[in-house]
């Protein structure tokens, strides 16, 4: 299986750029996928392969990466923005999760 | 619109089956391209990839939980199942199912999920 390996949280202040790391065991070319989740809620895409800007997510997202190094950048970071945020590989069966970056304001 | 919502249980026995629903609208699983998987997540926990079914009537499983999962589907009915055997208090979990786009998948619409606890 592709693991997928993220920092477990970040602290950030309000207005700062933030980036979130994920980290692939193995490339996974540019089939990485991002993902928001807010306290009780169900997860949001973000980000498809890589770089790909969903409908209706901010500006202040954006992705990069391939093989196996990926970034999820927010700039600038707002107090809407506190969340978990997971990382997912669609290279290989399994589909796999990374365990998820907690976004902190400092 | 797509929107998605999973129905289930709430609370069942170990060694019980888990049966869910995925009811959904804005997309048929009949045509080409479309998907359902299905995702859980324990409480606190990260996410986990169980299975997904395609329109052509094809399934994935995860490997992880060996041959307890059966995913199904009704495209008459907008609906999609997941059946998990044998559970244990370690299948407790709220378990969400998603519209997945095909290729490489990913998930972009999910339902609100259904939380589910084994326990005796």
């Amino acid at each position: 299986d592709t693991v997928l390996t993220q920092s477990p949280a970040l602290a950030v202040s309000l207005g700062q750029r933030v980036t979130i790391s994920c980290r692939a065991s193995k490339s996974v070319s540019t089939y990485m996928h991002w993902y928001q989740q807010k306290s009780g809620q169900q997860p949001k895409l973000l980000i498809y392969s890589a770089s790909n800007l969903e409908s209706g997510v901010p500006s202040r997202f954006s992705g990069s990466g391939s093989g196996t190094d990926f970034t999820l950048t927010i700039d600038p970071v707002e107090a809407d923005d506190i969340a978990n945020y997971y990382c997912q590989q669609s290279n290989e069966l399994p589909l796999t999760f990374g365990s998820g970056t907690k976004l902190e304001i400092k | 619109q797509v929107t998605l919502k999973e129905s289930g249980p709430g609370i069942l026995q170990p060694s019980h089956t888990l049966s869910l629903t995925c009811s959904f609208s804005g997309f048929s699983l009949s045509t080409y391209g479309m998907g359902v998987s299905w995702i859980r997540q324990p409480s606190g926990k990260g996410l986990e990839w169980l299975a997904s079914i395609w329109w052509n009537g094809n399934t994935y499983n995860n490997p992880s939980l060996k041959s307890r999962l059966t995913v199904s589907k009704d495209t008459s009915n907008n609906q999609a199942f997941l059946k998990v055997t044998s559970v244990d208090t370690a299948d407790t979990a709220t378990y969400y199912c998603a519209h997945t786009r095909p290729g490489y998948p990913y998930f972009d619409y999910w339902g609100q999920g259904v939380m589910v606890t084994v326990s005796s």
